[in-house]
């Protein structure tokens, strides 16, 4: 089932703001991924993290591995309104030497004008 | 290239019928995966591939079916669609599967059954 969870659900922010969000997990990650879904489009990955404390930057947006290795978090500076979107985290669970990646529930943010 | 294109778009179905989902990719990704998308869930794996031949369960496979015969391809199968089918569907290919590929995902199928 699913194994991570992401907080809060839904953010509504006014353009400018920063945004905060995080994910956990019982378990725990060698590697943290951050997705973001545009309306009607599939995810595209924004910032993948490999080691526990790593502080990985893209543009506006920051991405922390927890040291526990059982959370990261995701920050935007300045928001726009192309940020709009649903945001995930995802990480890889082994099977046999295959891995399958699982999503978060995801956060959605909405910019009010 | 044209990455991983899926078709269709959208599509309604009676519960009972049959479909096939199309999922193609031109970048010669060995690792190719269906995940279904439904509203508070997140996505979720139902079938992947690790190659043309070979294919395995997600977390929500029944009544899915898949078969990777060319490493381009991966269609999803549903052989008698129920209402609670009613998602949007993404595939999602990559290098070789592994945590430090990336994975792309196509546009996505919106899918009713009714």
């Amino acid at each position: 089932g699913q194994q991570l969870n992401q907080s809060p659900q839904s953010m509504f922010i006014q353009e400018g703001e920063d945004v905060s969000m995080n994910c956990t997990s019982s378990s725990i990650f060698n590697t943290w991924l951050w997705y973001k879904q545009d309306p009607g489009e599939g995810p595209v990955l924004l910032i993948a993290l490999y080691k526990a404390g790593e502080l990985t930057s893209n543009g506006r947006l920051t991405a922390q591995f927890g040291i526990t290795r059982k959370d990261s978090f995701l920050n935007i500076s300045a928001s726009i309104p192309s940020d709009v979107g649903i945001y995930f985290c995802a990480g890889p669970i082994s099977n046999f030497g295959n891995e399958k990646l699982t999503f978060g529930t995801g956060t959605r943010l909405t910019i009010i004008p | 290239n044209a990455g991983v294109t899926q078709t269709p778009k959208f599509q309604v179905l009676k519960t009972g019928q049959s479909m096939t989902l199309q999922c193609a990719q031109d970048m010669n990704h060995e690792y190719m995966s269906w995940y279904r998308q439904d509203p508070g869930m997140g996505l979720r794996l139902i079938h992947y591939s690790v190659g043309a031949g070979i294919t395995d369960q997600g977390e929500v496979p029944n009544g899915y079916n898949v078969s990777r015969s060319t490493t381009e391809d991966f269609p999803l199968r549903l052989l008698s669609a129920a209402p609670s089918q009613t998602s949007v569907y993404f595939c999602a290919s990559s290098y070789s599967g592994g945590s430090t590929d990336t994975q792309y995902f196509g546009p996505g199928t919106r899918l009713t059954v009714l």
